[in-house]
């Protein structure tokens, strides 16, 4: 059974400093990876995907891949505490599915 | 960017009756739409594939008997929760896939609340 995994948390940073979020995902031949904030209550929305090996960037956001270790994870730069939230990793499989991560919530303190 | 809505946004019913959710791209065409479910403190899990024009694939451990889904149009699918019991009880987030563009990404619906007493 295909596995995205992710620990849940809470990750706890001041205001201010780097956050760093991480996923691990069972399936050698995933190709396509997402990051996606929930904010409690409310349905996901997409922060960011990554398909290459390498890091990919927008604005206060980096998200980084390594398929050789079945790796990606997330940094968010200047954390504000509007980035307090549940961040959802997910992986494409085939037919344009999506396998979740169960979440890692994110506290940011001013 | 591309809008999912979803009507109702919460519902209340009582054990027993049915419940219809439905899910419409508003800016773009859907030829697949994804019905995922949320228990509280719980990631999304993926119920069913919906597919315009023809039957929804389920994925295991759903009962397709049970909900019910249709994709009439490109812009339309509707989930039924037929019978609801209280273990029914969850969010319900509908997603769509534009028919054009980029196949990576997924956009989602608001969620659907349902407590079903």
């Amino acid at each position: 059974q295909k596995e995205v995994e992710q620990n849940s948390g809470p990750l706890s940073v001041p205001e201010g400093a780097i956050a760093s979020l991480n996923c691990t995902y069972s399936d050698r031949g995933s190709q396509s990876f997402f990051w996606y904030r929930q904010y409690s209550g409310k349905s996901p929305e997409l922060i960011m995907f990554i398909y290459s090996n390498g890091d990919k960037e927008d604005g206060r956001f980096t998200a980084q891949l390594n398929k050789a270790s079945q790796y990606v994870s997330l940094l968010i730069r200047d954390s504000q505490p509007s980035d307090s939230a549940t961040y959802l990793c997910a992986v494409k499989e085939a037919g344009n599915m999506l396998t979740f991560g169960g979440g890692t919530r994110l506290m940011v303190k001013p | 960017g591309a809008v999912v809505s979803q009507h109702p946004s919460w519902v209340i019913c009582k054990s027993g009756t049915s419940v219809k959710i439905e899910c419409r791209s508003l800016d773009f065409q859907a030829t697949t739409m994804f019905w995922y479910r949320q228990f509280p403190k719980q990631s999304l899990m993926l119920m069913a594939t919906s597919n315009e024009g023809s039957k929804a694939t389920y994925e295991q451990g759903v009962e397709k008997d049970k909900f019910l889904i249709n994709h009439a149009s490109l812009t339309l699918s509707t989930l039924t929760v037929t019978s609801a019991h209280p273990e029914d009880s969850s969010f319900y987030i509908c997603s769509a896939r534009d028919i054009v563009g980029s196949s990576y990404e997924q956009y989602f619906g608001p969620g659907t609340r349902l407590t079903v007493t």
